[in-house]
């Protein structure tokens, strides 16, 4: 079973719309992170919670890390073309490996 | 940013053969690397942590003998396929740890093995 399971595994939205990922595990993440990965090409970092409770804005997108440091959110408003990818969230529960969830993959239609 | 680079971003070879990916941090130290893979349409699944002069962890179900893995420098960590099967075909991903105030990992571009 996967440690981290991301909600919805596809999503395909028109421009404009909004639109949110869930992540989700039973377990404690020290920290969480998001990431965007195109194809072909390596995840590039988003953004990195800490605290429970903490909500981390990056132009249209919304990030919180659950009070129980236990799952997180991803939400983006007005969603654009350029938007499109797959979205992974990846925890560190107190060591140095990355656990990533199983991926959220995004299509926003013009 | 902190740059991780890969080389080759895609390597095709026959099935038999050995094919090394290097994965280098180019304005960091890293003494901790790590090699994933990742099936298409799918996450990103860990095999391995590599540490800069001593022998690589490996994840249960990773055969260590088929992913050879060395941290010879601090910026240098490759990883050899070794005897390559079309199954071993994959999108090999490398990152590596940058320790600041958290802990960040910076990842490669990736790399495509294809085995015939």
């Amino acid at each position: 079973t996967q440690l981290l399971e991301q909600s919805p595994q596809f999503l395909s939205i028109q421009e404009g719309e909004n639109l949110t990922v869930y992540c989700n595990s039973s377990s404690v993440f020290s920290s969480l992170q998001w990431y965007r990965q195109e194809p072909g090409e390596g995840p590039v970092l988003l953004v990195t919670v800490v605290t429970g409770g903490e909500v981390k804005k990056l132009k249209r997108l919304t990030f919180q890390f659950g009070d129980a440091r236990k799952d997180s959110s991803l939400h983006i408003t007005a969603a654009q073309p350029g938007d499109t990818g797959l979205y992974l969230c990846a925890g560190y529960r107190y060591t140095d490996k990355l656990i990533f969830g199983t991926g959220t993959r995004l299509q926003v239609f013009p | 940013g902190a740059v991780v680079s890969q080389h080759p971003s895609r390597v095709i070879c026959k099935s038999g053969t050995s094919v090394k990916i290097e994965c280098r941090s180019l304005d960091f130290q890293a003494t901790t690397m790590f090699w994933y893979r990742q099936f298409p349409k799918k996450s990103l699944m860990l095999m391995a942590t590599s540490n800069e002069g001593s022998k690589a962890t490996y994840e249960q179900g990773v055969e260590k003998d088929k992913f050879l893995i060395n941290h010879a420098s601090l910026t240098l960590s490759t990883l050899t396929v070794t005897s390559a099967h079309p199954e071993d075909s994959s999108f090999y991903i490398c990152s590596a740890l940058r320790l600041a105030l958290s802990y960040e990992q910076y990842f490669g571009p990736g790399t495509r093995l294809t085995v015939t």
